[in-house]
């Protein structure tokens, strides 16, 4: 199974600080989602990215929240002030109809 | 605003059983996914069913789509206890977003 690489695999970061979580995806793949899962809970959407600009975002992707694809390659969430709340995994998904990869997570604890 | 409801929610089953998780959704979808994930790992992709009618299987698991129903179900047959974890049904529309059902979390007793 191709392969979708998020990095760091594991933040730990202090409330109000901010956070670049980090995904290479498929290199053909044209779609590039993230999702947070809060601990033994739902898969959440938060963002979808194609051509270089956000398709569809949830309610949970307000102002503290920003992706990007800055190289052609990398594509990357930030959360400018991260609060308790947003303790959770995140991953990163990487789209080219009918497939559809998750990367490994990252686990972001906010303290 | 499509939905996306799994049932059970829970599921306790013995080896050697066979079950069905069901897997609703409230629209038309382009695709539907099964993905398995163990406890604080990734989402593994186990099936893409695409027109109704489709059914896959890998192993013990089968897979099937009624898009008229707006119906998926997996159907494990004589579980083992490597398939314990929890299973997500995921629908996509246009490739925008993946929706997910809450989860089926199945545990495989001896």
């Amino acid at each position: 199974e191709p392969e979708v690489t998020q990095t760091p695999s594991h933040q730990v970061t202090q409330m109000g600080q901010e956070v670049i979580l980090r995904c290479v995806p498929i290199s053909n793949h044209l779609y590039f989602y993230w999702y947070r899962q809060i601990l033994g809970q739902k898969v959440e959407f938060l963002v979808s990215f194609y051509n270089n600009e956000i398709s569809e975002k949830s309610e949970i992707f307000d102002d503290q929240f920003s992706v990007e694809r800055p190289d052609g390659s990398n594509f990357t969430l930030k959360i400018r002030s991260t609060k308790l709340e947003d303790s959770a995994m995140y991953f990163c998904a990487s789209i080219l109809p009918p497939e559809a990869f998750f990367g490994q997570g990252t686990r972001l604890t906010v303290v | 605003e499509l939905k996306v409801e799994q049932n059970p929610l829970f599921l306790s089953m013995q080896e050697g059983k066979n079950y069905t998780i069901y897997c609703n959704y409230s629209t038309t979808s382009d695709r539907l996914y099964w993905y398995r994930q163990d406890p604080g790992k990734s989402l593994e992709s186990l099936f893409v069913l695409l027109s109704n009618g489709a059914v896959k299987q890998e192993g013990r698991l089968m897979a099937s789509l009624d898009t008229k129903a707006r119906l998926s179900t997996l159907h494990i047959t004589a579980a083992v206890h490597d398939l314990s974890a929890t299973y997500f049904c995921a629908v996509d529309r246009s490739a925008r977003q993946l929706t997910f059902g809450s989860g089926t979390q199945l545990t495989v007793l001896p």
